[in-house]
C-alpha cells in the first residue's frame, strides 16, 4: 500500500497568512493526489485533483503543486472559513489512502 | 442540486451483517463511479470500496475484501455496501462518494453524503 505522510499534523496560523500543507508518498504517485477540506461534524470537501486543478467553485486562493513523491497545498492569504482539517490521497493505485490530515487552526 | 443520502446504519454485534444505501441524485449516476469511505470519528479517512458506472469493475480496501461487497443499481440511482462478518474495528462514519469519472481506477471525490454511522459492539 502507498502511504501517504502529511506535515504538520497541525499548524497555528492567522488570517491573512500564507499556508502550506505537504504530503509525501512512500512511492511515486505521478501527481494522482487530491486534497480535501474537512470542517468538524461535515463531511470532506474536494479542494484539488491531479495535484493542481482546482475543483470548480473553490477559491483561487487555494493551489496545490508537486510531483514524483511529494504534494502541496498552499493556502495564499488564509480567511476564516478555511479554518478546519485537510487531507491528501492518492489515487494512483488501490488501495487508495489518505494523509492522516493536518489540522488547521487559529 | 448533486444529492447523496446514506441509511442502514446501526448498531450491531461482532459477526452480524448490515446493509447500507445510499441515493443519489442531482445527476446522471449511471455515468460515474462511486465509492464507499468511512472514518471512525475524530480520526482520519479510510477509503473501503468502489465500483465503476457499470458495476463491471469492484475494489475494496484489504481491510474489508472478502466481507464486504459493493453493488449499485443504477435503475433506482442507489449504491449499496453489503457488509458481512462485522468487527469492532468496522465502526465508523461511512460517507458515500461521487467520483468525478466513470472509471473507479481513480478516486477523487467531488460529492460527498452526510454518512451513517455504523457501531459494532457486544
Amino acid at each position: 500500500d502507498i502511504q501517504m505522510t502529511q506535515s504538520p499534523s497541525s499548524l497555528s496560523a492567522s488570517v491573512g497568512d500564507r499556508v502550506t500543507i505537504t504530503c509525501r508518498a512512500s512511492q511515486g504517485i505521478s501527481k494522482s493526489v487530491a486534497w480535501y477540506q474537512q470542517k468538524p461534524g461535515k463531511a470532506p470537501k474536494l479542494l484539488l485533483y491531479v495535484a493542481s486543478t482546482l475543483k470548480s467553485g473553490v477559491p483561487s486562493r487555494f493551489s496545490g503543486s508537486g510531483s514524483g513523491t511529494d504534494y502541496t497545498l498552499t493556502i495564499s492569504s488564509l480567511q476564516p472559513e478555511d479554518f478546519a482539517t485537510y487531507y491528501c490521497q492518492q489515487s494512483y493505485n488501490t488501495p487508495f489512502t489518505f494523509g492522516q490530515g493536518t489540522k488547521l487552526e487559529i | 442540486e448533486v444529492q447523496l443520502v446514506e441509511s442502514g446504519g446501526g448498531l450491531v454485534q461482532p459477526g452480524w451483517s448490515l446493509r447500507l444505501s445510499c441515493a443519489a441524485s442531482g445527476f446522471a449516476f449511471d455515468d460515474y463511479a462511486m465509492h464507499w469511505v468511512r472514518q471512525v470519528p475524530g480520526k482520519g479517512l479510510e477509503w473501503v470500496s468502489g465500483i465503476d458506472w457499470n458495476s463491471a469493475t469492484t475494489d475494496y480496501a484489504p481491510s474489508v475484501k472478502g466481507r464486504f461487497t459493493i453493488s449499485r443499481d443504477n435503475a433506482k440511482n442507489s449504491l449499496y455496501l453489503e457488509m458481512n462478518s462485522l468487527r469492532v474495528e468496522d465502526t465508523a462514519l461511512y460517507y458515500c462518494g461521487k467520483d468525478i469519472g466513470e472509471s473507479s481506477d481513480y478516486l477523487t471525490l467531488d460529492y460527498w453524503g452526510l454518512g451513517t454511522l455504523v457501531t459494532v459492539s457486544s
